[in-house]
């Protein structure tokens, strides 16, 4: 079966320190892959999605950038963090096509910059 | 573009009682429509879809959605609440009809149940 993995799942950073959240998919190959945040109060904002290796869409302009180094690798990062950059981030998965079976989502990396 | 309103922040319904969660949507394309449960600190899980088949849908853990496309909803109902349906509930559709270029999401309907 399918899995989805996210780590950390928290994570306390300084101001204008570095980031790396990593997610990873198990049992697919060539899935499509999602970044989202979730800030209090507003909903879940698409941040990145991929439809294959090195191939990242952006739908924000933000202090973030996303990388697929792997078929099932999708790393989030950041070179300074800002304080504006907390939040619950979530990588979710679906199969390649139309998305028909759903997205399935992981559990999450609470961050926040202090 | 498409998009998801949800119509009340916070709903509360005693145990027992009929759940009506509202969402209505805007897509210039025939829409694919999910309802996902979030419970606290932990990622989303599918209730249930609709994806252009059966209008009524069925889920998971008893909740059912009907899609209407004379009034752009796409409500989420249980006949009756228990006290582990208390969770922040998420409506969306998917973005461009149905590519995988991932979801729309409404800002999420908190549902509390009182003992």
């Amino acid at each position: 079966s399918q899995t989805i993995h996210q780590w950390p799942a928290t994570l306390v950073q300084p101001v204008g320190s570095p980031l790396s959240l990593e997610c990873t998919v198990e049992g697919t190959s060539n899935p499509n892959l999602y970044w989202y945040r979730q800030a209090a109060g507003r909903g879940l904002q698409l941040l990145f999605y991929s439809v294959g290796i090195g191939q990242i869409s952006s739908e924000v302009p933000q202090n973030l950038s996303a990388s697929r180094p792997q078929d099932r690798q999708f790393i989030l990062s950041s070179k300074k963090l800002l304080l504006s950059d907390s939040g619950f981030y979530l990588c979710a998965w679906t199969s390649t096509g139309t998305g028909l079976d759903g997205y399935t989502f992981g559990s999450g990396t609470r961050l926040t910059v202090v | 573009a498409q998009s998801v309103t949800q119509l009340g922040s916070h709903v509360s319904v005693s145990e027992g009682a009929l759940v009506l969660l509202r969402c209505n949507y805007s897509s210039s394309v025939p829409p694919y429509l999910f309802w996902y449960v979030q419970y606290p600190n932990q990622g989303l899980q599918l209730l249930l879809k609709y994806t252009s088949a059966a209008t009524l849908v069925k889920g998971i853990n008893g909740f059912e959605a009907e899609f209407k496309k004379s009034e752009t909803s796409f409500h989420l109902t249980k006949p009756s609440a228990h006290m582990s349906d208390a969770a922040e509930y998420f409506c969306a559709v998917s973005r461009a009809g149905g590519g995988a270029d991932g979801l729309t999401f409404g800002k999420g309907t908190h549902l509390i149940i009182q003992p």
